[in-house]
């Protein structure tokens, strides 16, 4: 169950502030995701990695940095928080030539 | 771009009866289709998928079906038990497999099974 990990599971803080998520997946796999879920549990895709190069960024403000340092790892860098930043992020996991994505538990940002 | 639309917002159902959730994609690229489930609290779980060359999976009381020609795809839950009782993601994959691959979700269905 702790295949793919996020710390922390709870960020509280105050708007303005810069803080960070980290994921982490002991699975293998190539490519890692970021997705936001806001209070009506639309889940969007915000970045990709694959092999620690930036693939996919879905038009997410400059405030939203990712980093990945290996496979096995990839950060999220929010700058400046704003209320709307608020939800539960998800990062996610998939092994180059298969399909299925495996998500993290969730980090629940709230922004105040 | 790639969008998902997915019906209904919710369902109630009895238990021991079936479910059926919806959903319609708009980019005849997409090539495969995986269902999450997402309890109150938790992460997404794949419960079911289907790639594009399959018209139909069936796992136990879950099973998945897909026109290609018009675009829909469907989960069925059949005896349904409380425990379904859970938040609902179709989704719709875009991409090849070996790098570049993005996975666009629908609006989600929320599924309560009265006992």
């Amino acid at each position: 169950d702790t295949a793919v990990s996020q710390t922390p599971k709870y960020l509280v803080t105050q708007m303005g502030n810069d803080k960070s998520i980290k994921c982490e997946q002991n699975l293998g796999h190539d490519t890692m995701y970021w997705y936001k879920q806001d209070s009506k549990k639309f889940l969007k895709i915000m970045f990709s990695y694959n092999n620690k190069e930036l693939i996919i960024n879905e038009t997410v403000p400059n405030r939203f940095s990712p980093k990945s340092p290996d496979k096995a790892h990839l950060n999220l860098h929010i700058n400046s928080l704003e209320l709307g930043d608020s939800a539960v992020y998800f990062c996610a996991s998939r092994r180059q030539g298969t399909e299925t994505q495996y998500f993290g538990p969730g980090t629940r940002l709230l922004v105040l | 771009g790639e969008n998902v639309e997915q019906h209904p917002s919710t369902l109630s159902v009895q238990e021991g009866d079936s479910a059926v959730i919806k959903c319609t994609y708009s980019d005849s690229a997409s090539n495969y289709f995986p269902w999450y489930k997402q309890e109150l609290g938790k992460r997404p779980q794949l419960i079911i998928d289907i790639r594009s060359n399959v018209g139909e999976k069936k796992d136990q009381r879950i099973a998945v079906t897909l026109n290609k020609t018009a675009k829909h795809f469907s989960l069925h839950i059949t005896e349904t038990q409380p425990e379904d009782s859970a938040v609902y993601f179709c989704a719709a994959s875009i991409g090849p497999n070996t790098g570049f691959q993005k996975l666009v979700f629908g609006t989600g269905t929320r599924l309560l099974v009265s006992p």
